[in-house]
C-alpha cells in the first residue's frame, strides 16, 4: 500500500507569493519521522526540514515550514515568499522506527515559480 | 563532517554491456546505504539497501546487483545492461533510526543506447 501521497503533480505560483505542497501519509507506528527534499533540475537531492512524530510544534527552516496535523496524517510543505530558485520537484517522505527503516518517499509535485 | 562521492555523473553504455557504479562515505562508520533509481520526471525506486558489510536487501528482482565490499563503499553493478536501465541513479546514506534524513549523492545519470 502506497505509505506516502503528494496528490499534486505540478503546482504554479507567482513570485514572492506562499505556496502549500500537499503530503498524505499511512503509518500505524508510533514513532515516525517526516521529511522533505528539494530536486532542482541538477538532480541533486536537498534536504529541506525534518517534523517527528512526537514533536508538539511544528517545524520551520528559514521559508520553509511543515504544517502537521497528526490527526489527519499529513505533513504539507508551506513555502513563503517564492523565489525563482525555488522551481523544482518536491518529495515528501516518511521513515518508521521498524527495524529495516528505509524511507519511503511519495511520487513528487513540481513547482513552477512565476515571475 | 560526512560527505558522500558517486561516480561517475554521466555514462553512456551499449546495450549488453556490463555497468559498476560506486558510492562512497567518508566521516561515519557502520552507515546504512541505498541506491535508488529515478526515470525522467518521475519519483524514487529503492533498488537495494545495505546495513553493514556483505548485507545486501533488494527491494526490486531486476538486472541489477549490488554489493558493499567496505563499511563506506556501496557499488551497483550490472552483466549486461537493458534499455531500460536508463534513468537516474542516487546513493544515500543515513544512520539508523527514524530521526535521520537520508543524504544523498550527486546521482549518476546512465543512458544505455
Amino acid at each position: 500500500a502506497q505509505k506516502i501521497t503528494q496528490t499534486q503533480p505540478g503546482m504554479f505560483v507567482q513570485e514572492k507569493e506562499a505556496v502549500t505542497l500537499d503530503c498524505t501519509y499511512d503509518t500505524s507506528d508510533p514513532s515516525y519521522g517526516l521529511f522533505w527534499y528539494k530536486q532542482p533540475s541538477s538532480g541533486e537531492m536537498i534536504f529541506l526540514i525534518y517534523q517527528g512524530s512526537y514533536d508538539q510544534q511544528n517545524a520551520t527552516e528559514g521559508r520553509y515550514s511543515l504544517n502537521f496535523q497528526k490527526a489527519r496524517k499529513s505533513a504539507n510543505l508551506v513555502i513563503s515568499a517564492s523565489q525563482l530558485g525555488d522551481s523544482a520537484m518536491y518529495f515528501c517522505a516518511m521513515r518508521e522506527s521498524t527495524i529495516n527503516n528505509d524511507m519511503r518517499f511519495g511520487a513528487g509535485t513540481r513547482l513552477t515559480v512565476k515571475p | 563532517s560526512q560527505t558522500i562521492h558517486q561516480w561517475p555523473a554521466t555514462l553512456v553504455q551499449p546495450v549488453g554491456s556490463p555497468l559498476s557504479l560506486e558510492c562512497t562515505v567518508e566521516g561515519t562508520s557502520n552507515p546504512n546505504l541505498y541506491w535508488y533509481r529515478q526515470a525522467a520526471g518521475r519519483g524514487l525506486q529503492l533498488l537495494f539497501y545495505s546495513v553493514g558489510i556483505g548485507q545486501i536487501s533488494s527491494e526490486v528482482p531486476q538486472n541489477l546487483s549490488a554489493s558493499r565490499p567496505q563499511d563506506r563503499q556501496f557499488i551497483l553493478s550490472s552483466k549486461k545492461l537493458l534499455l531500460s536501465d536508463s534513468g537516474f541513479y542516487l546513493c544515500a546514506w543515513s544512520g539508523t533510526g527514524e530521526t535521520f534524513g537520508y543524504t544523498f549523492g550527486s546521482g549518476t545519470r546512465l543512458t544505455v543506447v
